[in-house]
């Protein structure tokens, strides 16, 4: 009963480097998201991918790339990582469909990532 | 544009002790309300989601509670515990996948 996997945990950068963070679900849902937490601010949403073959910009896309790669996997590309995307990454996913709207967001455990 | 305030960001409490945390929003405008708990390294667990038509949700000693006209939502976690120690943080739909969050009140409950 796995629900939302993420990899890697942990994850050390240096300025220029790329990297892919992967996201992976069991239950059947249909949406995923990626969102970054900051000290002292919400999480903020990067992308999200409705459904499988969509995705989306969420409010702070700048310096992203997703690929919903099949229903239960959606991964997060930094192609040049910067300071600024020192931060810790979530996924999470929704059942979401067609219309409704109300469910609840089941998240990872997270990533923290650190760009020098 | 819609903003979550959470208020305190950190609240230190004796077991046993009912509280209160506190949520509010800017734009009424909402389809619903979730409240998260988030433990240190890890993820974050929903622990009630209230529909913009419902007042209030109840989960064992949890119940929140909805005033949309007013733009907030309270927390109520009753006898509290040491295990209950943990940053809760509350978000609002928006419609669509857009999903706003506070950045949290950290809740620390002394043994």
């Amino acid at each position: 009963n796995a629900g939302v996997t993420q990899t890697p945990k942990f994850q050390v950068l240096k300025t220029g480097q790329s990297m892919t963070l992967q996201c992976a679900q069991d239950m059947n849902h249909n949406s995923m998201y990626w969102y970054r937490q900051d000290p002292g601010m919400g999480l903020r949403l990067i992308y999200y991918s409705a459904s499988e073959g969509t995705t989306d910009k969420g409010e702070v896309p700048n310096g992203y790339n997703v690929s919903r790669l099949n229903k239960r996997e959606f991964s997060l590309r930094l192609e040049s990582a910067a300071p600024s995307q020192t931060s810790v990454y979530f996924c999470a996913s929704s059942k979401r469909t067609g219309e409704v709207l109300g469910e609840k967001l089941f998240f990872g455990s997270g990533t923290q990532l650190s760009v020098l | 544009k819609q903003e979550v305030t959470q208020i305190p960001a950190a609240l230190s409490v004796p077991e046993g002790e009912n509280l209160v945390l506190n949520c509010s929003f800017t734009d009424s405008a909402i389809y619903n309300l979730q409240w998260f708990r988030q433990d240190p390294g890890k993820g974050l667990t929903s622990l009630l989601l209230i529909q913009s038509s419902q007042r209030e949700q109840t989960s064992g000693r949890l119940n929140a509670s909805l005033d949309k006209s007013s733009g907030r939502s309270t927390l109520y976690i009753a006898a509290s515990q040491p295990g209950d120690s943990a940053t809760y943080l509350c978000a609002v739909n928006t419609g669509g996948f857009k999903t706003i969050f506070g950045a949290g009140t950290r809740l620390f409950v002394k043994a």
